[in-house]
């Protein structure tokens, strides 16, 4: 079965800090992997997308990497704020699943003036 | 474009009770995801479509659940009965292709409620 995994699940750091999150699959045939954020209450808003031919993405403070051949994929946020707090969400779509986006359960951020 | 729209937002209901949530996708995409959300089971796919035809519908969980495509602007997701497990938030999604280096958009959501 294939699966997308997020460690940790929680995460607590003072503000300015920079940090990375984690998300691994189990197959590297893919065709992209996608980070998103939801808000208590709210939908996904997309935040990064990365091509399966890309290894590595940057919106702003965020740096996203794929590693394809080792099943891994980061999201860094660097000097982190209180509004960055948020549960970020990686997703993967499987070839042999015919493009269905998989997700991870999640890693929730506080972010603590 | 206004985004994924999903109505209604909230929805409570007894059960037994039917219940229909709408989706009206961005114009121009042409797959649609339904997903559902809970604390124990996170975000599962329900069912998706490709130019209006359902793609993989492996993830509804029961009879009870049916999805509709009537064409590119709208779909619906229906529970019928509804039951107390069904509880959680329904998204709905689109995409320009079905995951094809393509991002997929989120509607806010519906947070159903079954009693």
């Amino acid at each position: 079965k294939q699966e997308v995994t997020q460690i940790p699940a929680a995460l607590s750091v003072p503000e300015g800090e920079n940090l990375v999150l984690n998300c691994s699959f189990t197959d590297s045939a893919i065709y992209n992997l996608q980070w998103f954020r939801q808000d208590p209450g709210k939908g996904l808003t997309s935040l990064l997308l990365i091509q399966s031919s890309q290894r590595e993405q940057t919106s702003g403070r965020l740096n996203a990497s794929l590693d394809k051949s080792s099943g891994r994929s980061t999201l860094y946020i660097a000097a982190s704020q209180p509004g960055d707090s948020a549960t970020y969400l990686c997703a993967v779509p499987f070839y042999n699943q015919g493009g269905k986006l998989i997700f991870g359960q999640g890693t929730e951020l506080s972010v603590k003036p | 474009d206004a985004g994924v729209i999903q109505s209604p937002r909230h929805e409570v209901t007894e059960m037994g009770q039917e219940v229909t949530l709408r989706c009206k996708p961005i114009s121009g995409h042409n797959s649609l995801f339904w997903y559902r959300q809970t604390m124990m089971r996170g975000l599962e796919l329900l069912i998706y479509f490709n130019n209006n035809v359902p793609i993989d519908d492996s993830g509804m969980p029961e009879d009870r659940f049916s999805a509709k495509m009537p064409n590119a602007s709208f779909s619906t997701l229906k529970i019928q009965p509804s039951e107390p497990r069904d509880s959680a938030v329904y998204f709905c999604a689109s995409s320009l292709d079905r995951g094809l280096n393509t991002e997929a958009f989120f509607g806010q959501g519906t947070r159903l409620t079954v009693v």
